[in-house]
């Protein structure tokens, strides 16, 4: 029952600083999807992933990377944070879309 | 990239009142798929209701339903019975039936006075 799981909930980074965020889904979704939240912009797609092995650009893909290595796993990589990148991450997963989307509970990035 | 519009920042209603947020899209498509998601302080995404461009009948679930205007590319949440458990942010939300990706709006945060 544990859905989407992100990790970790809250980090705290310094700028320059290289971090990894993991999002885990045991639904056996095809489709995942990095997000980021600020105030009065909604989400943003950062990157996404149509299957094992895929990646592609979302909306706002500066300065992140990601990987799909399994097809449960979808990592999202700061090479050197800036704090432009402070926000709340959100990663979510679908097979189809047409019924909505399972998302996790986020994870708040600051970086001074 | 398709352009969803919300355009009340925030909204307050009275417990047991009626309220209702705006949502407006942008697209060239003829069949789509549209949601409306809930956001409470807990941080959570919960799935409110959806709704099927190709099907011309307004979704409702439970105090939940909508209005979804097709021509006018409009798409209203209207909250009955307003409860205090329904404070949160709502977002609107678009999907093409070609494109697996979901894009939002900015959102409207809705306040419940007791």
């Amino acid at each position: 029952n544990a859905g989407v799981t992100q990790t970790p909930k809250f980090r705290v980074l310094k700028t320059g600083q290289s971090m990894t965020l993991l999002c885990a889904q045991d639904m056996n979704h095809e489709y995942m999807y990095w997000y980021r939240q600020d105030p009065g912009m909604g989400l943003r797609l950062i990157h996404y992933s149509v299957g094992e092995g895929t990646t592609a650009k979302g909306e706002v893909p500066d300065g992140y990377n990601v990987s799909r290595l399994k097809k449960q796993n979808f990592l999202l990589g700061l090479e050197s944070a800036a704090p432009s990148q402070t926000s709340v991450y959100f990663c979510a997963s679908t097979n189809t879309g047409i019924y909505g989307y399972t998302f996790g509970s986020g994870t708040r990035l600051t970086v001074v | 990239a398709q352009t969803v519009t919300q355009s009340q920042p925030e909204m307050s209603v009275q417990e047991a009142e009626t309220v209702t947020l705006s949502c407006t899209y942008d697209t060239s498509e003829s069949d789509y798929y549209l949601f409306w998601y809930k956001q409470p302080p807990s941080r959570q995404m919960i799935l409110v209701i959806r709704q099927e461009a190709y099907k011309q009948q307004n979704a409702t679930e439970n105090r939940f339903s909508v209005n979804f205007q097709k021509a006018a590319k409009s798409f209203s949440l209207k909250i009955s019975d307003s409860q205090l458990g329904d404070a949160a942010m709502y977002f609107c939300a678009y999907r093409s039936v070609t494109d697996y990706k979901l894009s939002f709006g900015a959102g409207t945060t809705v306040t419940v006075r007791a």
